[in-house]
């Protein structure tokens, strides 16, 4: 079975602070990506990677930015956290190359912003 | 751009009732559309998913989804449903390229089966 894994379920941090949410995943999957899910509003696509290195912005790039330096890990930065980062955080990642193939989630890391 | 709209925050069902979740779908050309399920404070996971060929599809946990063309439809459903189903349940669809990488997800609806 394919394996994503976020760093942390629940965080909490200050307004201002730089935050960073890890993934990982073990299925040498080309694609990942970071949603944003707040109610009401469904998920919500933040950046996209599909290939080390390589990144594109998604729909709400603003206050965020990824590294993916390995294939299986892609990270998400909030360079100064806001009250309005305050939300659950899902990473995802898929086997690239062909539409027909689903995406695999992670647990969801809950951020607060304080 | 695709999208798909759920237009049900919320269903409510008895266990053993039959369960449908709405979903619609706008698309340009053949839309690849999935259904995933996602239970409290856990991230989504994979229900089914609608590629080509039959219009009935069926997945995980029991659950099935049936496309329909002229309807722009592709509801999932249940016959019997359990209290363990009770969670939020999320239409997608995937883009068109060169924005393939992306899947864009209803609101959600929050199913609710009672005991």
């Amino acid at each position: 079975d394919v394996k994503v894994t976020q760093s942390s379920r629940y965080l909490v941090k200050r307004t201002g602070e730089k935050v960073f949410l890890e993934c990982v995943q073990d299925m040498d999957h080309e694609n990942m990506f970071w949603y944003r899910q707040d109610p009401g509003l469904g998920l919500r696509l933040i950046y996209f990677s599909y290939d080390v290195k390589m990144k594109e912005k998604g729909d709400i790039p603003e206050g965020y930015s990824v590294s993916r330096e390995k294939k299986e890990r892609f990270s998400l930065i909030l360079e100064s956290a806001s009250t309005n980062q305050t939300s659950m955080y899902l990473c995802a990642s898929r086997s690239g190359g062909k539409m027909n193939t689903e995406a695999f989630f992670g647990q969801g890391t809950r951020l607060t912003v304080v | 751009a695709q999208s798909v709209a759920q237009p049900e925050d919320q269903v409510n069902v008895a266990e053993g009732n039959p369960l449908t979740v709405k979903c619609t779908y706008s698309v340009s050309g053949n839309p690849y559309l999935f259904w995933y399920v996602q239970y409290p404070n856990r991230g989504l996971q994979f229900l089914l998913k609608y590629i080509t060929g039959d219009n009935l599809v069926k997945g995980s946990y029991g659950f099935e989804a049936e496309f329909n063309k002229s309807q722009t439809s592709f509801h999932l459903k249940k016959p019997s449903a359990l209290v363990s189903d009770s969670a939020l349940y999320f239409c997608a669809v995937r883009d068109i390229p060169p924005h393939d990488y992306k899947l864009s997800f209803g609101a959600g609806t929050t199913v609710t089966v009672r005991a």
